[in-house]
């Protein structure tokens, strides 16, 4: 499985737009880039999945440039309640797999 | 549809002390995961179950943990005896092993070890 990176932390205002980029250099060519958010005291909860262009759905939104070695997750006007850990994972599609998981972007949504 | 269910919510016990941690994943989920979260750091596998099978438990610590997953549905994990470096949150996880096979987590349950 491709390894990631990504920032440890960020902070933002109420109503900003947060982009957490994610590097990714061996990602396969089978390989999907998908993001997890986990609220204290919670289990991770499956965000977005994508492998090229751009993913939108009703969380966030998903960047893949055409060298998918990097991925930006973005999330539009942030509340005090997106104040969480996201992790960006990169694994084939379907993968029945454990899910490797890295220490996570922290991100702090301050009023 | 309902999620998956893990109980207790917390669990503190002294060091050398059996714990046990129940899980029930989501309806017709054949795939079942054990997790171990230790404060700071992303979870790690414990155990992968398919149906009532045991897929990777190369990361479980067998001197001390064991896990089962009767007929294929509800799982337990069980500590004995306890080490201090045991205290972390435990998470369940389940997964259809179909499509995008989206791996869903209950809220886990989290274990001090005094």
């Amino acid at each position: 499985l491709a390894k990631t990176t990504q920032p440890i932390s960020m902070d933002s205002y109420e109503g900003q737009e947060v982009n957490i980029t994610c590097s990714h250099n061996n990602i396969a060519t089978n390989d999907y880039i998908t993001w997890y958010q986990q609220f204290p005291s919670q289990g991770p909860r499956f965000i977005i999945q994508g492998y090229k262009t751009k993913v939108t759905n009703e969380v966030a939104s998903l960047f893949i440039p055409a060298d998918r070695k990097s991925s930006t997750l973005s999330l539009p006007r942030v509340s005090l309640s997106d104040t969480a850990v996201y992790y960006c994972l990169v694994y084939p599609f379907g993968n029945t797999g454990k899910l490797i998981f890295g220490q996570g972007t922290t991100l702090q949504v301050k009023p | 549809e309902a999620g998956v269910a893990q109980s207790p919510r917390y669990k503190i016990i002294e060091k050398r002390q059996s714990v046990a941690f129940w899980c029930n994943p989501i309806s017709g989920h054949a795939t079942l995961y054990w997790y171990q979260q230790i404060l700071g750091q992303g979870p790690k596998l414990l155990i992968q179950f398919q149906n009532n099978g045991v897929v990777d438990d190369s990361q479980l610590p067998k001197d001390r943990f064991s896990a089962e997953r009767l007929k294929g549905v509800d799982s337990t994990l069980k500590i004995q005896p306890a080490k201090l470096e045991d205290s972390a949150v435990y998470l369940c996880a389940s997964s259809q092993g179909t499509g995008e096979n989206i791996q869903y987590f209950g809220a886990g349950t989290r274990l001090s070890v005094l």
